[in-house]
């Protein structure tokens, strides 16, 4: 049973279209994530999402907009798609808490790719 | 601001011992993870440190030096699996505790 998982695993699509990614976490945890992974190697938080609280990395691009319609999923929205938005996108999940050595559980990743 | 370095690339020979350095500056220090990444895959959790000193989880084990900033993974008797990227990641008070991640190490190995 997959802890993580993120649809879908391949996205091709044409600049200036909207599309969206889709993520579910099956392990009760109250925080998700989206992170970017550019061809470099370079994981780059976008947003962390609790039930409280959303914090929103401030070079993300507004185009981009995480969806909460409960706590165990977080969907992002990407709107007006550019060249430069193609990348591997991951969903995360923690547990956060006053501890903080929480384990991130990620997803498969979705690689997008803008023609 | 916070920050984080590590060697782009290390190679090493199957069987060999080898050690992932990492150095960061954050404010508020909460803790130094390590991260596993095979090619094409999602990055998988390897360790924690919070205090000084070694900790082993079988053929791995992560150190941390808080006086230093400083902190190592070092991986023994290397198999050709543990050819990956490895990424060091802290949480600290600059973050507002989030995890902040250094640009990863890609570990070569050799037969």
């Amino acid at each position: 049973d997959t802890a993580v998982s993120q649809t879908p695993k391949y996205l091709v699509t044409q600049m200036g279209n909207d599309k969206s990614i889709k993520c579910e976490q099956n392990l009760g945890h109250d925080t998700m994530y989206w992170y970017k992974q550019d061809s470099k190697k370079f994981l780059k938080i976008m947003f962390s999402y609790n039930n409280k609280e959303l914090i929103i990395n401030e070079t993300v691009p507004n185009r981009f907009s995480p969806k909460s319609p409960d706590k165990a999923h977080l969907n992002l929205h990407i709107n007006s798609l550019e060249l430069g938005d193609s990348a591997v996108y991951f969903c995360a999940s923690s547990q956060e808490g006053a501890a903080k050595n929480t384990e991130a559980f990620f997803g498969q990743g979705t690689r997008l790719t803008v023609v | 601001g916070q920050s984080l370095e590590q060697p782009s690339e290390v190679t090493a020979v199957e069987g060999a011992i080898v050690q992932i350095n990492c150095t960061y500056q954050t404010s508020g220090f909460y803790g130094l993870s390590w991260y596993q990444q095979h090619d094409g895959g999602a990055p998988t959790f390897l360790s924690y440190n919070a205090l000084d000193g070694l900790e082993e989880t079988g053929r791995f084990s992560s150190f941390l030096s808080r006086s230093d900033s400083y902190g190592y993974l070092l991986l023994q008797e290397l198999q050709m699996k543990d050819s990956a990227s490895y990424f060091c990641a802290v949480r600290g008070l600059d973050s507002n505790y989030q995890l902040i991640w250094g640009a990863g190490t890609k570990l070569i190995i050799k037969p």
